[in-house]
């Protein structure tokens, strides 16, 4: 099993949609967690931690299952901007290594 | 404010040959993280250096290798290359010792073609 999972998509929507992914963890000691953001043949960029209580950022919404090892990120009204793939992202104590999915890819059309 | 330097940008390099790649962390960032990204595969964990020191190695061969020097720049090495090491290699850098809650930046890759 890897240790972080994400459907790799893509994801097809058009503008004004809401969409959602999912991420698994398998270290249930993991720590931290993060979406980064990576567009085409660019470097990741983070979008936003993900805390316990969940947090939410302009259209943006990040939420935390610990029980079930499991992260989401929403997106509402999507804008054709928001095109990228987003890779969920966990670090693991004892080493403090960043262990990231593999990303889900999504475009927004018109 | 400089961000996250690497270089080269591209690499073309033989079956057999060494290539290293070098990484400028943000100023005032101690921690690199090395990165494999090869198409259509998510990014892989290659290594972290922290003040000098290798921290932590992801799973892959020995003749992947590396160093931090005192200035905190690093560099990547890999040895025998492989038509599979080919990839774009990624940096990152963060200013505490593990990236816990703070974010990881990234620098803009090298792309690395074995042929």
């Amino acid at each position: 099993r890897k240790e972080v999972e994400q459907d790799p998509g893509p994801f097809n929507v058009p503008e004004g949609a809401t969409v959602a992914f999912n991420c698994t963890y398998s270290n249930s000691a993991s720590q931290s967690f993060f979406w980064y953001r990576q567009d085409c043949r660019k470097e990741p960029k983070l979008l936003m931690s993900v805390y316990s209580s969940g947090n939410e950022d302009g259209r943006f919404t990040a939420q935390l299952n610990r029980a079930s090892q499991y992260i989401s990120l929403l997106i509402r009204d999507s804008k054709l901007s928001d095109s990228a793939t987003y890779l969920c992202v966990v670090l693991t104590g004892g080493g403090n290594k960043l262990t990231f999915g593999t990303g889900t890819q999504l475009k927004v059309e018109l | 404010e400089a961000g996250v330097t690497q270089s080269p940008t591209h690499l073309i390099k033989t079956r057999g040959q060494q290539a290293t790649l070098r990484c400028s962390p943000i100023s005032g960032h101690t921690s690199v993280y090395w990165y494999q990204q090869a198409l259509g595969l998510g990014l892989q964990f290659l290594l972290w250096y922290d003040e000098g020191e290798e921290r932590n190695r992801g799973n892959f061969p020995p003749r992947f290798s590396g160093r931090q020097f005192p200035n905190y720049s690093s560099e990547l090495n890999v040895n025998a290359l492989e038509l599979e090491d080919s990839a774009l290699y990624l940096c990152a850098s963060s200013p505490v010792e593990g990236p816990r809650n703070t974010e990881a930046f990234f620098g803009q890759g090298t792309r690395l073609t074995v042929v």
